[in-house]
This record gives structure tokens, sequence and C-alpha cells, in this order.
């Protein structure tokens, strides 16, 4: 079946540095979103990806589909304490429902 | 909007004993969805629902789970008997047909401990 891997696990940075996590999928993907979830909390939508080689920018994210969309960047440049959370990718291969990685959970030290 | 609705929050249970999951979906959407999130497997997709009717089941661990959706603004997830290896939050989410994101809603999860 298909799989979503997500890397790192877990990353610790300072506060002001910059992160990134990575999400591989085994198969091509029509899509691909991400997510955000606070510790405690749930998981909320921040960005849908569609094209090949597409960058979508929000603020101090960006976000980027690979070129044979199968493998999706988020970057975050200066992070601050509420970037604290997991990320998510969640794919979709075709009509299939969205299969999400195992995300990364990012803490910020201030 | 009051967003996904889930109960209860936080439920407590003895092993064998029946346990029932809520969910309300946002007004309007049209694809409802239930999830399980655990540390060791992440959030998987139990079963989801279009316009109230089941199109995938195969996540569904078993034939202790089952779910339902009456009406387009209410769902179950039941689990009976439950287990100790069935604790985990539960989230139910749902989608709008129309929005072309594709974006999930998700509730606020129900947390479940089954001692």
């Amino acid at each position: 079946g298909q799989q979503v891997m997500q890397i790192p696990q877990y990353q610790h940075v300072q506060e002001g540095e910059d992160f990134t996590t990575y999400c591989n999928s085994s198969t091509t993907l029509s899509n691909i979103q991400w997510y955000k979830q606070r510790p405690g909390g749930h998981p909320v939508f921040l960005i849908q990806l569609v094209k090949s080689g597409e960058v979508k920018k929000q603020k101090r994210l960006t976000f980027q589909f690979g070129e044979a969309k199968k493998n999706s960047s988020l970057h975050i440049t200066a992070t601050q304490t509420t970037d604290v959370g997991t990320y998510f990718c969640a794919g979709r291969r075709s009509a299939r429902q969205l299969t999400f990685g195992s995300g990364t959970q990012l803490t910020v030290l201030p | 909007d009051a967003g996904v609705i889930q109960s209860p929050r936080h439920e407590v249970t003895e092993m064998g004993q029946e346990v029932t999951l809520r969910c309300k979906p946002i007004s309007g959407h049209n694809s409802l969805f239930w999830y399980r999130q655990t540390m060791m497997r992440g959030l998987e997709l139990l079963i989801y629902f279009n316009n109230n009717v089941p199109i995938d089941d195969s996540g569904m661990p078993e034939d202790r789970f089952s779910a339902k959706m009456p009406n387009a603004s209410f769902s179950t997830l039941k689990i009976q008997p439950s287990e100790p290896r069935d604790s985990a939050v539960y989230f139910c989410a749902s989608r709008s047909r129309v929005e072309s994101s594709g974006e999930l809603f998700f509730g606020e999860g129900s947390r479940l401990t089954v001692l």
C-alpha cells in the first residue's frame, strides 16, 4: 500500500533558527497537504500543493512539492515559540484518501 | 460555525465495556472521516463516509469496531468489547465537496483509555 515517510521524527531548535521537515512517498501523489498539531490539540490544515515543482509561502513557512510529485518539504524560517507542535504531511494518490506521514515534532527552545 | 464537535472529550473505561464516540460534522460538509492517533501508529484512517454512505472501512481494525452515519449531522464510532490496545485519541474530521483545497476539518478528539 501507499506509504508516506516523514523525517526527522523529532527536531529541537533554538528560537530564531530555521527548521525543515521532509516527506517522501513510495508512489506518485496527486496532491499533498500539510497539517500542524499543537501539543494536546488536533491537526489543523496549513496548505495543499497540487502541481509538480510547486512552491507556496505563508509568511515564514515555505512549502515545496517535488518535480516527480513523490516528495515534499516544509521549511520554517526563524522559528518562534509559537511554531511548536507536530507537522504532518498527508499525501493523496489518485482517487484515494489521504495517507498521513508520521509527523515531525518540533520543539523551539527560547 | 462551531466546527466539528466530538463527544466525549475523555473516556476511561474497563476492558470489555462498550464505548460509543460521537461526532457532529460541520454543516454542509458531505464527507466524514474517523481517524485514530497513537504514538506507535500515528494517524490512521479507520473509515470514511460520503453523503452518509460508508465508502471505505478497510482501516477498521476488526469486527469489534463499527461506525454509522444515520444522517448528515451525526456519526458514531462504537467499540464493543473494548480492549486496552484500543486506547488512543479518536478524531472525527469532515470535508466539503465544494472546497477546492480538500481541507480536512478535525474535531478536538476523544481520548479513550481502556483499563
